[in-house]
Order: C-alpha cells, then sequence, then structure tokens
C-alpha cells in the first residue's frame, strides 16, 4: 500500500511570505505527484502536477520534486489569505487508476 | 458545461436505511470515482470505473456498491447504512487516469 506523509499543520505565514508544503511517499516507482488545494467545506481541485526531478513553476506556485530522497514539495510565494486552504498532496496508486492522497496540511495566511 | 454533479448535497439516514448517490459528467471523461473524506483520515477510495462497463474496489469499498450507468453516469449505493458512513461523499472523473482528476461538490452524509 503506497503512503503519502504530510504534516497536518496548522501552517501559519504571513501574508506576502513564501509557503512551503511538503510530502513524502514510500513508492519509489511513483512517477507523478498532484497538489490539490481544497477551500473549507469544498472540494479539492487541481493546482500542481509534476511528473520530473526539479521543479515547476506555475504563476506563484512551484512544485519540487526530488525522487531520490522521495519528497516533493509546494511552495506559494508572495502568499495571500485566499491562499488559506488544506493543500493535499496526491500519488498515483496500483495501477493507475488510483490516487492516494494525504492527509493535507492546512494553511493559514495571516494579513 | 457543468463538470461534475452530485446529488443530494445532503442526506441524512437512520441506520439500516438505503440510499444511492448519484454522479454525472459532462466531460466525456472514461474513469470516473468515488472518495470518502472523514476527519484526520483523508480521501479515501470507496471505488472507481475505469472505462464504461467496469468497476473495481478502492481501499474502503465495504458496505458500498456502485454501478456504471453509463459513460456519463456512476452511482454509490449504500444497502443498509450505519453510523461509520456518516462522511462527506465525493465523486470524481478524468480524463486519462489517474491525470487531473476533476472532483464534484460532494454530498454529506449524516447516518443516526
Amino acid at each position: 500500500q503506497k503512503e503519502v506523509e504530510q504534516n497536518s499543520g496548522p501552517l501559519s505565514v504571513p501574508e506576502g511570505a513564501i509557503a512551503s508544503l511538503n510530502c513524502t511517499y514510500s513508492d519509489r516507482g511513483s512517477q507523478s505527484f498532484f497538489w490539490y488545494r481544497q477551500y473549507s467545506g469544498k472540494s479539492p481541485e487541481l493546482i500542481m502536477f509534476i511528473y520530473s526531478n526539479g521543479d515547476k513553476e506555475d504563476g506563484r506556485f512551484t512544485a519540487q520534486l526530488n525522487k531520490a530522497s522521495q519528497y516533493v514539495s509546494l511552495l506559494i510565494r508572495d502568499s495571500q489569505p485566499s491562499d488559506s486552504a488544506t493543500y493535499l498532496c496526491a500519488v498515483p496508486g496500483a495501477g493507475s487508476y488510483q490516487l492516494t492522497f494525504g492527509k493535507g496540511t492546512k494553511l493559514s495566511v495571516i494579513p | 458545461n457543468a463538470g461534475v454533479t452530485q446529488t443530494p448535497k445532503f442526506q441524512v439516514l437512520k441506520t439500516g436505511q438505503s440510499m444511492t448517490l448519484q454522479c454525472a459528467q459532462d466531460m466525456n471523461h472514461n474513469s470516473m470515482y468515488w472518495y470518502r473524506q472523514d476527519p484526520g483520515m483523508g480521501l479515501r477510495l470507496i471505488y472507481y470505473s475505469a472505462s464504461e462497463g467496469t468497476t473495481d474496489k478502492g481501499e474502503v469499498p465495504n458496505g458500498y456498491n456502485v454501478s456504471r450507468l453509463n459513460k456519463r453516469e456512476f452511482s454509490l449505493r449504500l444497502e443498509s447504512a450505519a453510523p461509520s458512513q456518516t462522511s462527506v461523499y465525493f465523486c470524481a472523473s478524468s480524463g486519462q487516469a489517474p491525470d487531473t482528476q476533476y472532483f464534484g461538490p460532494g454530498t454529506r452524509l449524516t447516518v443516526l
């Protein structure tokens, strides 16, 4: 069974700072990684995915993947109060039709 | 283009009652999924359908059944609800599994 671990938080950062969210996974064979954002009472929405080692940038979001160390991180630059949400890391499971989700890290951006 | 829709949004059942949660997508996706989300447990896969005509168990299938009615619709049935099935249920779909799963708004179910 694949395991995906995240710190539950809450992680509090001041507005304008960089928020760093981390995720570790157990299966060395995992090839792709997803970050979802979930606002309280809402459904998860995909914000980033990454397949290759290194960094992938999309606006204020940067995903970083290190397969040797089996971790993937999400950096949010210039954090805004609207970024306050729970961030879920997800890794494809057996047969690639299943996503294993971490339990999520709750981020609070303080104005 | 509504994406993924779920009905109902809220439901309260008594122990032993049955009900069906409905899910539909209009994105012509092949794969559909049912998850439950509980505090402190994260999202857990109940069942999935890789393509029309196929269904498979996920991590927590006990107490549930599913039907892939056609390419658009995937329903989840609780035959005899138990308090342990109190949860928020999400349906999702993807075009090329597992990339980019799109989630519905969820159904909040309480079993008394």
